[in-house]
């Protein structure tokens, strides 16, 4: 069954470092997002990409983060300038359409120290 | 600000018996609602859904409940097994605005089946 891989599965980071987590999607899939969950807390949506522009953000989804399709398989989230309270796992997920399931990938657990 | 909340962190049922895990929502603009299954070191995946449309909604073992006018929701399944141990994560849309883009979360239900 085709899958949504991402990379690294850990990543430790100083605090203001940049940090990029990199995702491939689903290949036929035309929707993209990044959710994160930070320990002990609920999944929390971050962004979608569709058509290679962001459709919609959360209020998380502030300056420091941008997201990225820089070819034709990977989405990448890069986070500018890292603070403690980013350290959370990332999700990426994709779907077929705006109403069909997400899929989700296994996430990269982001540290800041 | 809990717009979909689950009050049960965890559950333990022995196997073979029912497993009921309950959701609460509060944006009346909910129209479409998910539970997603997740193990260790996984993603969360799909599992069953429901539309606002329909109070009931049926896939093999797992069946979902929606009560409206209650704000409530509830995954039964029936019967448990080992397998089905991991944490299950209510979640809500208004599909009408954003599809599937922008679901809200629950905060999880651990549970457990005992052999």
């Amino acid at each position: 069954e085709p899958e949504v891989t991402q990379t690294p599965s850990h990543q430790v980071t100083q605090m203001g470092q940049e940090v990029i987590l990199r995702c491939v999607p689903i290949s036929n899939h035309l929707y993209f997002y990044w959710y994160r969950q930070i320990l002990g807390q609920k999944v929390e949506f971050l962004v979608s990409f569709y058509n290679n522009e962001i459709s919609e953000k959360s209020e998380i989804f502030d300056d420091q983060f941008s997201v990225e399709r820089p070819d034709g398989s990977n989405f990448t989230l890069k986070i500018r300038s890292t603070k403690l309270e980013d350290s959370a796992m990332y999700f990426c997920a994709s779907s077929l359409d705006l109403n069909e399931k997400l899929f989700f990938g296994s996430g990269t657990q982001l540290s800041v120290l | 600000d809990q717009q979909v909340k689950q009050n049960s962190p965890s559950l333990s049922v022995q196997e073979g018996r029912i497993s009921i895990l309950n959701c609460d929502y509060t944006n009346s603009m909910f129209d479409y609602f998910l539970w997603y299954k997740k193990y260790p070191a996984e993603g969360p995946t799909f599992l069953i859904s429901i539309s606002s449309i329909k109070d009931k909604n049926e896939d093999g073992r797992f069946t979902v409940f929606l009560n409206k006018s209650a704000k409530h929701l509830s995954l039964h399944i029936v019967p448990s097994q080992p397998g089905d141990s991991a944490v299950y994560f209510c979640a809500a849309t208004s599909r009408f605005n954003f599809g599937n883009e922008k679901l809200t979360f629950g905060t999880g239900t651990r549970l457990t089946i005992i052999p």
